[in-house]
């Protein structure tokens, strides 16, 4: 099993291009979600999924668009890249239903600039 | 709202010495909580859980972590520190949020304890 697979792990954009960053899972996950890591802050949740066909928002979801059609695939949009957006974006993908003992399985990260 | 703290941005200690890497937490019922590990341009690691059950629980790597209610602390230890052991600790907890049928899950974490182990 490949796990959580997260591409590309670095990309550079121009403030106000737009990008789709890919996460995808092999472990039949329902829950997929999308943190960003920023220095002094810990991980903050931008969006999250409990199943194909829903998604809601985390603590920071401003700038950001998410879709899941299938259960593997949970991409993260930036709409219009802007210099605070500059991160290390993490996703992750648990099981859910009545467990909630279920540890998190996260991807390497995505190193993403923004000049 | 849940929340986790961890009060000590780095800890530092001496290989073979004990470590402890403090973390307290808030929550309405019972809590889910959870460490995990951070190695230099990796994703984070699983490292232990607490549900239930006894308060002394054991993880990867030979850590454990000690649950204790009336402090609303979950601190994670090691007997014996290993240079290997230096990273970025993060203590997590999970929001309990019901969404229909489904349990929506949300993992939370404190600001995370970078833990240097000297030679």
């Amino acid at each position: 099993n490949a796990g959580v697979t997260q591409t590309p792990k670095f990309q550079v954009l121009k403030t106000g291009q737009s990008m789709t960053l890919q996460c995808a899972q092999d472990m039949n996950h329902e829950y997929m979600s999308w943190y960003r890591q920023d220095p002094g802050m810990g991980l903050r949740l931008i969006h999250y999924s409990v199943g194909a066909g829903i998604t809601d928002q985390g603590e920071v979801p401003n700038g950001y668009n998410v879709s899941r059609s299938t259960t593997e695939d949970f991409p993260l949009r930036l709409l219009s890249a802007a210099p605070s957006q500059t991160s290390v974006y993490f996703c992750a993908s648990s099981y859910t239903g009545s467990s909630y003992n279920s540890p998190l399985h996260f991807g390497n990260g995505t190193r993403l600039t923004v000049t | 709202a849940q929340s986790v703290a961890q009060p000590e941005d780095q800890v530092n200690v001496a290989e073979g010495n004990p470590l402890t890497v403090k973390c307290t937490y808030s929550v309405s019922g019972n809590p889910y909580l959870f460490w995990y590990v951070q190695y230099p341009n990796r994703g984070l690691q699983f490292l232990l859980k607490y549900i239930t059950g006894d308060n002394l629980v054991k993880g990867s790597y030979g850590f454990e972590a000690e649950f204790n209610k009336s402090q609303t602390s979950f601190h994670l230890k090691k007997p014996s520190a290993l240079v290997s052991d230096s990273a970025l600790y993060f203590c997590a907890v999970r929001d309990i949020l019901r969404r229909g049928s489904s349990n929506t899950g949300k993992l939370i974490f404190g600001q995370g304890t970078t833990l240097q182990v000297k030679p």
